[in-house]
């Protein structure tokens, strides 16, 4: 079985202070790992992937995250926020392999807050 | 390109009345089709998948049930609605047989139940 743990509903930044959405998972197999935007009353937008490729992936909209299997992390970061960045952010995992039909397990979610 | 609609918008329903939420993938043939449950406060939770015509599995035991009467269409039902069944409607679709591709999702259903 896989789970995923975002830490902390809530983050609140200031414009142009350091982004960190922080994402732990659990999984018996090495996983497959995505992170997701949603903005109110819209659907999810892939920002990026980890495929047991780089473990630092970059994603859209100057985002990035790091694979650290020997934390079971998978960090959002972005250097600089701004606020159109403000909106709920999903950490997803699954298990690679034709058995898991690609059904994805998510994080609670963390919302971000950015003041001007 | 491939795109994925959602119809309504939003619905607002009665407790007891029937319910009927569809989902259509254009640009992609044979792909996997998920419908999601976001409630407030809770996440998303997987309610439905489908690998083609007919097939559906569910992850919950629930109030609603999915059809897959066409390979890009995926349609959520409930014969008589709960107050629980308020919430946040989404529909993905994923490459069929990638194993864990990316999942693309709709626009959203918004249901509330009176």
């Amino acid at each position: 079985a896989q789970s995923v743990t975002q830490l902390g509903s809530h983050v609140s930044v200031s414009e142009g202070a350091l982004v960190l959405l922080r994402c732990n998972y659990s999984s018996s197999v090495p996983p497959y790992l995505f992170w997701y935007v949603q903005y109110p009353n819209q659907g999810l937008q892939l920002l990026l992937k980890y495929t047991s490729a780089a473990t630092l992936v970059k994603g859209i909209n100057g985002f990035e995250a790091e694979f650290k299997k020997s934390e079971t992390s998978f960090h959002l970061t972005k250097p600089s926020a701004h606020m159109s960045d403000a909106a709920e952010y999903f950490c997803a995992v699954t298990r690679p392999g034709g058995t898991s039909y690609g059904k994805l397990t998510f994080g609670q979610g963390t919302i971000l807050t950015v003041h001007p | 390109s491939q795109t994925i609609h959602q119809w309504p918008a939003t619905l607002v329903q009665p407790v007891g009345s029937p319910l009927s939420l569809e989902c259509t993938v254009e640009g992609t043939s044979n792909p996997n089709l998920y419908w999601y449950r976001q409630a407030a406060g809770r996440g998303l939770q997987l309610l439905f998948y489908s690998v083609g015509i007919g097939q559906i599995s569910s992850e919950v035991p629930q109030n609603l049930s999915a059809s897959r009467p066409q390979d890009r269409q995926f349609i959520l039902s409930s014969k008589k609605l709960l107050l629980s069944d308020s919430g946040f409607y989404l529909c993905a679709w994923s490459v069929r047989g990638s194993g864990a591709d990316t999942q693309y999702f709709g626009p959203g259903t918004r249901l509330t139940v009176l």
